[in-house]
Formats: structure tokens, C-alpha cells, sequence
């Protein structure tokens, strides 16, 4: 059954260092999306991206963030300068998109900024 | 906007007998509504899921939740506990419109007891 997967599955980092969190979506899906969950809090929506721009973004994810579908698999986050409250965990989901909701999720990457 | 409230943050029950996972809702549309499950060291996983289709909603792994809109609740219940249901479980919410955000509750985390 195809998947959605994440690189790497933990990511230690310096504040203030540049950090690219790496999703590859299932294959004919459409829609993509990545969402954080801040140790013992709630999962949080972060943006969504549809033929190639950012279709909705939440508040949280400002000028430090970037997304980018650079080719036709891979889909980035780009945290540009790191900050102790980036350490989350997080997660790339994609939905193949005409009247289908249903989103499926990657296992997450688990950023650690020091 | 749109929100959700899981009751319990977590569930211990004995292998074999019922489990309860209690959700509330809030939603300015007409709302889909996802339980997702999340084991250890795992993705996110659907369950289920209810798109204005019959209330009484069948999932994976012996699951179902019912929908009652009049008291905007997605209770997810399953006869007979297995071990292998321990697990953190969320409610999410979605609107049915383009984007399709999704609003996750906090989770409850389910312990089975032998």
C-alpha cells in the first residue's frame, strides 16, 4: 500500500541553524500539507500547498518557513534560523484532491534545536 | 472555526472489554470528522471517517463511531479491547471546503491492560 514517508526520522540541530525536513507524498496525490506537534500539546496545521503555491498557511508559520515541491516527489519544509520552540514533532500528509478529504500522514520527523 | 475536545486525555481499560474514546466538535460548516491512531514510534493512521453519509460509521480493527449532530459529538467505541489497541488516538475535524485544514483534538492515550 503506498505510503507517505519522511526524512530524517530525527533531526538534531544548533539554534539559529538552517534545517530541511524532507516528505516524499504518495504518488498521485495532490494536495500536501505539514502540520507540528510541540511536545505535549496539540497537532497543529502549519501550511498547505496545491499546484505549486501555499494554498493556506496558520500564523505560526512565518518568514522562517519556506515549503518547496522541488521536483515531482519530493515536498520540503525549510525552517531558515532554528529556535528552541521549533523542536516539534513533524508531519508531512498529502490527499489526492477532487472531493476526497481524507489525508494521509508520514511517521514525522522529530526536530530537536539546542 | 472550528474545534475539537477530546474528554479524556487518557483510557486504561482490561483486554477484551469496551472502550470509550469521547469526542466533541465545533464547526461553522458542515463538517467531516476523522479518528486517527497513532502508535509508538509511528505515523498517523486513519481509522474512520464520516462525510454526512450514515451516522453509524465502521473503521479499521473493529472501530466505529456514531455522529449525533445534535449533540456535535464522534464518540469512538470498540466492543472488546486488544493489546495491540494501545495506541493515541485523535478526533480531527475538517470543513468541507477547498483546503481542507485539518483541526486535530488533544488525544487520548489508551492502555490495555492484560
Amino acid at each position: 500500500e503506498p505510503e507517505v514517508t519522511q526524512t530524517p526520522s530525527h533531526q538534531v540541530t544548533q539554534m539559529g541553524q538552517e534545517v530541511i525536513l524532507r516528505c516524499v507524498p504518495i504518488s498521485n496525490h495532490l494536495y500536501f500539507y505539514w502540520y507540528r506537534q510541540i511536545l505535549g500539546q496539540k497537532v497543529e496545521f502549519l501550511v498547505s500547498f496545491y499546484n505549486n503555491e501555499i494554498s493556506e498557511k496558520s500564523e505560526i508559520f512565518d518568514d522562517q518557513f519556506s515549503v518547496e515541491r522541488p521536483d515531482g516527489s519530493n515536498f520540503t519544509l525549510k525552517i531558515r534560523s532554528t529556535k528552541l520552540e521549533d523542536s516539534a514533532m513533524y508531519f508531512c500528509a498529502s490527499r489526492t484532491g477532487g472531493g476526497v478529504d481524507t489525508q494521509y500522514f508520514g511517521p514525522g520527523t522529530r526536530l530537536t534545536v539546542l | 472555526a472550528q474545534s475539537v475536545t477530546q474528554l479524556d486525555s487518557h483510557v486504561s481499560v482490561s483486554e477484551g472489554t469496551p472502550v470509550l474514546l469521547r469526542c466533541n466538535y465545533s464547526s461553522s460548516y458542515s463538517p467531516s470528522l476523522f479518528w486517527y491512531v497513532q502508535h509508538p514510534n509511528k505515523g498517523l493512521q486513519l481509522l474512520l471517517k464520516y462525510t454526512s453519509a450514515a451516522t453509524l460509521v465502521k473503521g479499521i480493527n473493529g472501530f466505529e463511531a456514531e455522529f449525533k449532530k445534535s449533540e456535535t459529538s464522534f464518540h469512538l467505541t470498540k466492543p472488546s479491547a486488544h493489546m495491540s489497541d494501545a495506541a493515541e488516538y485523535f478526533c480531527v475535524v475538517s470543513p468541507k471546503a477547498a483546503g481542507n485544514k485539518l483541526t486535530f483534538g488533544g488525544g487520548t492515550r489508551v492502555l490495555v491492560k492484560p
